[in-house]
């Protein structure tokens, strides 16, 4: 079975300041690997996915993640952040939909940014 | 394409009423989602449909929840009787099949039972 573990639900971080939102996985199977957003009152929407091919990913918004599969990592960054990042980040793996379920998202990480 | 459409965005309920929340997910995508989001527990699968067929529904808490698919552009999920602690944003999504595409998601039902 796969699972997601974001290792943080909070992060507040000042703006200009750059941050990584931390995510692991475990899957017995190759993955595709992504980033949601949700801003306040709304649904979540795609940042950013890994699917094969260069290990570092450029998503919108100037946030970037990079996957390191000895690590089984996935972790979200943006070098200068803006107070309108403020939102929750859930990471979240799919894989064959064979016997798994599609799509597993993490808890979330809540970033805060302060002015 | 509008997107996935849910509705209602607000519920409010008397605790033992029913409520029923209603999905219509993106002409084409094969898969459904329905979502809980609540600030203790984050964001839990509840179950989830292919081709309307319910594949798996091991996240739905209790008897009292039921999810439908009747067509490809139709979803509801009802809670019958209703309790506090049902209060939650509810999402729905879908997905086109094939492995790593993205999943598009409704705006929330925001249910608040009294």
């Amino acid at each position: 079975a796969q699972s997601v573990t974001q290792l943080d639900s909070q992060v507040p971080v000042f703006e200009e300041a750059p941050v990584e939102l931390r995510c692991n996985y475990s899957s017995s199977v190759s993955v595709y690997l992504f980033w949601y957003v949700q801003y306040p009152n709304q649904g979540l929407q795609l940042l950013l996915k890994y699917l094969s091919g260069s290990t570092l990913v450029k998503g919108i918004n100037g946030f970037e993640a990079e996957f390191n599969k000895s690590q089984t990592s996935f972790h979200l960054r943006k070098p200068s952040v803006h107070i309108s990042d403020t939102a929750e980040y859930f990471c979240a793996v799919s894989g064959p939909y064979s016997g798994n379920t599609p799509l597993v998202f993490g808890k979330g990480t809540r970033l805060s940014v302060i002015a | 394409d509008a997107g996935v459409i849910q509705s209602p965005r607000h519920e409010v309920t008397e605790m033992g009423q029913e409520v029923t929340l209603r999905c219509k997910p993106i002409s084409g995508h094969d898969y459904l989602f329905w979502y809980r989001q609540t600030m203790m527990r984050g964001l839990e699968l509840l179950i989830y449909f292919n081709n309307n067929v319910p594949i798996d529904d091991s996240g739905m808490p209790e008897d009292r929840f039921s999810a439908k698919m009747p067509n490809a552009s139709f979803s509801t999920l009802k809670i019958q009787p209703s309790e506090p602690r049902d209060s939650a944003v509810y999402f729905c999504a879908s997905i086109i099949g094939g492995g790593g595409t993205e999943a598009f998601f409704g705006q929330g039902t925001r249910l608040t039972v009294v």
